[in-house]
This record gives C-alpha cells, sequence and structure tokens, in this order.
C-alpha cells in the first residue's frame, strides 16, 4: 500500500528566503506524485505533479520538485517565499492500487515572516 | 468552463441521523472521488466512482454509500452519523482513472455532528 511522509508539520521562512517542504513516499509500483496547496477556507490547488517525462518538475508560482526514485522522496522547493504562500501543503501519491486513488500525507502548515 | 461544485456549504446533524452531500463534477470529466478530511489532517479516501461504478474504496464502514449518476454528479451518503465523522468532505473530479491524472478538487461540505 501507498504511504506519504512529510517530515515537518509547520516551517516557518522569512519572506525572499528559500522554501524548503519535505516529502518520502512509499508505493508498491510505479506511482505519480503531486504537490497541492490549500490555503484558508479554500479549496485544494494542484501546484505540480510527477508523471516520469522528467525528474525535476516545475509548477505554479515558482515551486519545482525533484522526483528521486533512490531516496524515495519529492521534496518541494521555491528559491524566494512571498506572503501569499503561507498555506498548507500536501504531498500526494497515487499508483492505482485501489482505484485512482490519491494517498494524502498530513501536511506542512508554511508560514511566511515578513 | 465551471470547476467542481459542491453543496451544501456547511450542513449541522445529530448523532444517528443520515447525510447526502452532493458534487457536480468539471465538464468533461467522468471521474468522481471523495475524501473526508480531518480538522488538522490530510484527506483520506472514501471511494471513486468512474462511469457510474464504484472503482475503488478506502478503509471506511459500508455506512459510508454513494452514487453517479449518467451526468457524472455524485452523492455521498452517510448513514447513523457518529461524532467523529464531523470533518470537511471533498469532492474531486478527474477526466479519467490513469495514473497520471490531476484530480480537480471542489470547495468542500463542512459536516458538524453533535
Amino acid at each position: 500500500a501507498q504511504s506519504v511522509t512529510q517530515l515537518d508539520s509547520h516551517v516557518s521562512v522569512s519572506e525572499g528566503t528559500p522554501v524548503l517542504l519535505r516529502c518520502n513516499y512509499s508505493s508498491s509500483y510505479s506511482p505519480s506524485l503531486f504537490w497541492y496547496v490549500q490555503h484558508p477556507n479554500k479549496g485544494l490547488q494542484l501546484l505540480l505533479k510527477y508523471t516520469s517525462a522528467a525528474t525535476l518538475v516545475k509548477g505554479i508560482n515558482g515551486f519545482e520538485a525533484e522526483f528521486k526514485k533512490s531516496e524515495t522522496s519529492f521534496h518541494l522547493t521555491k528559491p524566494s517565499a512571498h506572503m501569499s504562500d503561507a498555506a498548507e501543503y500536501f504531498c500526494v501519491v497515487s499508483d492505482l492500487t485501489y482505484g485512482q486513488n490519491f494517498v494524502f500525507g498530513p501536511g506542512t502548515r508554511l508560514s511566511v515572516l515578513p | 468552463e465551471t470547476g467542481v461544485t459542491q453543496s451544501p456549504t456547511h450542513l449541522i446533524k445529530t448523532r444517528g441521523q443520515q447525510v447526502t452531500l452532493r458534487c457536480s463534477s468539471q465538464s468533461g470529466h467522468n471521474t468522481v472521488s471523495w475524501y473526508q478530511q480531518a480538522l488538522g489532517q490530510g484527506p483520506q479516501f472514501i471511494f471513486q466512482y468512474y462511469r457510474e461504478e464504484e472503482n475503488g474504496r478506502g478503509n471506511f464502514p459500508p455506512r459510508f454509500s454513494g452514487l453517479q449518476f449518467p451526468n457524472y454528479s455524485s452523492e455521498l451518503n452517510v448513514n447513523a452519523l457518529e461524532l467523529d465523522d464531523s470533518a470537511l468532505y471533498l469532492c474531486a473530479s478527474s477526466p479519467g482513472t490513469g495514473l497520471y491524472n490531476e484530480q480537480f478538487f471542489g470547495p468542500g461540505t463542512r459536516l458538524t455532528v453533535l
């Protein structure tokens, strides 16, 4: 069965500094991987997805993630944080074990300090 | 293009009652998934419907049931409500069950069980 670990429940950065949100996964098959963001009182929005075409994936709002199979990791990064990036971030794995079942990590809350 | 919509926005029920939540999928999408998001946690997969048939189910008891209609809209029914059923219920649609298909999420229905 799939599972996702997000190593930090809360990350705090200063505006303009880099962001690193860590994600490790386990899957019995070749998975697809996603990062979603959830702003307060708003729906989940896709940031980026890994589709096996390239290990470095670029997403919206300057975010990117690198798939490392040997480390079973899919960490999310951004070179320079903006106040509007403050939100909850979820790493998601799917491998079609139970339909197109998305398995979400517990989430990382990102705070951006002025 | 209309996104995923859910109704109602909020709902308050008492223990033992039954509830029906509704979801309209995005235009062109034939797959709907339901998730339960408890406060401070990541969404948990309940089940998925593809072309009116259940296509996978998570670890939820049978009192959680669903339906998908010919227009691909969907309902989630929960019988014999328990206090622990209080959560945000998210519906997501996708254009199929392929491994790399993104799921588009609605804003959710907040269910409170007293």
